[in-house]
């Protein structure tokens, strides 16, 4: 089974810093990787599709890179509204959620 | 607007049934794949399973906590996916996201979710 280790599982930023979240998939997984966004009480909403691919209506601060085993996501300038828990999701097999990372500001 | 709007949660005694309904709108629902997605209280996210449109035989996938004991199905004439749960255990309570796949076939991208819906499985 495909193991997908996100990281860090929390973490706190200031207003307009760059802010970096990786997963890594415990095989190859091509770019079958997408990135979701939670806020408190809500439902996920899909930021980044197959590692590299905005949604549509996304900000173009968010991005995603990677492929194979080594995933990247970026906001380039956090704003106060990006607090949320975000999570990565492989789904080359059976569908699997990494642990999620918590953002918060400094 | 795609709407997805779960129903059926509740409180049920560990070992018993319960069934959620999805009920979709806003787009033509046979052409989609639909999962449920769930979510313990304080926890992460977790896959439930899957279901594949019908031109892909409708057929379904599970999360390995969940097989055998629970069953995807769907209703393209309602618009409906439903998801039945049996032999409930104390760790299936969680919150139940009905979801939307981008493809068909196949698991890809969500781009949609309901609003969620709250088992909770205690005596």
């Amino acid at each position: 089974d495909i193991q997908m280790t996100q990281s860090p599982s929390s973490l706190s930023a200031s207003v307009g810093d760059r802010v970096t979240i990786t997963c890594q998939a415990s095989q190859d997984i091509s770019n079958y990787l997408n990135w979701y966004q939670q806020k408190p009480g809500k439902a996920p909403k899909l930021l980044i599709y197959d590692a590299s691919n905005l949604e549509t209506g996304v900000p173009s601060r968010f991005s995603g890179s990677g492929s194979g085993t080594d995933f990247t996501f970026t906001i380039s300038s956090l704003q106060p509204e990006d607090i949320a828990t975000y999570y990565c999701q492989q789904y080359d097999n059976l569908p699997l959620f990494g642990q999620g990372t918590k953002l918060e500001i400094k | 607007e795609v709407q997805l709007v779960e129903s059926g949660g509740g409180l049920v005694q560990p070992g018993r049934s319960l069934r959620l309904s999805c009920t979709a709108s806003g787009f033509t629902f046979g052409d989609y794949a639909m999962s449920w997605v769930r979510q313990a209280p304080g926890k992460g996210l977790e896959w439930v399973g899957f279901i594949r449109s019908k031109a892909y035989g409708g057929t379904t996938e599970y999360a390995a906590s969940v097989k055998g004991r629970f069953t995807i199905s769907r209703d393209d004439s309602k618009s409906i996916a439903y998801l039945q749960m049996n032999s409930l255990k104390t760790e299936d309570t969680a919150v139940y996201y009905c979801t939307r796949s981008y493809s068909s076939g196949w698991y890809g991208r969500i781009d949609y979710w309901g609003q969620g819906t709250l088992v909770t499985v205690s005596s």
